[in-house]
């Protein structure tokens, strides 16, 4: 089973930033977090991922709590091409995947 | 290279038919992984592979599936006596057995999509 919890959906206006949170509680001292992301009918997508600092690339921010039992991925400047579901992973030597959050972005 | 390859990317067969699908990884990576996705639902781990040997199957994975990587490249995953709950979007995805830039690189294809009639 998934070690993460996510909101099954969240809405976002376009152009605003996009907060999507998640709790993995029982995370391990060296396990990392990984995000993706799946828009309709293609393979999930890699974004992001992190160990306990503070992670950016062009694509998101990751901001995962000092405790290390949640974090929040931040897309900066939502598009309509952001409409996806979201997963966060904790990685257990492969991908185990929950049910994601899906965002909408709405114009 | 572009990325992790399917093949087909639509599957349509009658119940009780044997379907094969494959998957060409990113050269370079060592390990392959299939899944299985339902309308809905996150994927499902089945299989994964390092270089040809089969490490792990998770229960899903029941007697009439069969996957294979014979040279340590491609991989099939072939379905006997097809049922309609087989149908589903298979995915595939390769990475590396270590953690570079982006984390150990998984990388998944675009599926194939089945459907049992």
């Amino acid at each position: 089973d998934a070690k993460t919890t996510q909101p099954p959906s969240m809405d976002c206006a376009e152009g605003r930033a996009a907060n999507l949170p998640c709790n993995h509680s029982t995370i391990s001292g060296n396990e990392y977090v990984y995000w993706y992301r799946q828009i309709h009918s293609q393979g999930p997508q890699y974004i992001i991922h992190g160990l306990k600092n503070n992670e950016t690339n062009e694509m998101a921010s990751l901001i995962i709590t000092e405790d290390r039992k949640s974090s929040t991925l931040i897309l900066p400047h939502a598009t309509l091409r952001d409409t996806a579901v979201y997963y966060c992973i904790v990685l257990e030597g492969k991908l185990i995947f929950g049910q994601g959050t899906e965002l909408s972005v709405k114009p | 290279d572009t990325g992790v390859s399917q093949d087909p990317r639509h599957k349509i067969t009658k119940r009780g038919q044997n379907v094969t699908f494959r998957c060409d990884p990113i050269s370079e990576h060592n390990r392959l992984y299939w899944y299985r996705q339902t309308l809905g639902q996150g994927p499902e781990f089945l299989t994964y592979f390092q270089n040809e040997a089969q490490l792990e199957k998770s229960r899903l994975l029941s007697d009439r599936f069969s996957a294979e990587r014979p040279k340590g490249s491609f991989s099939t995953l072939e379905i006997q006596r097809t049922e309609q709950g087989d149908s589903a979007m298979y995915l595939c995805a390769s990475s590396l057995g270590y953690r570079g830039r982006f984390g150990y690189g998984y990388t998944f294809g675009s599926g194939t999509r089945l459907t049992v009639v």
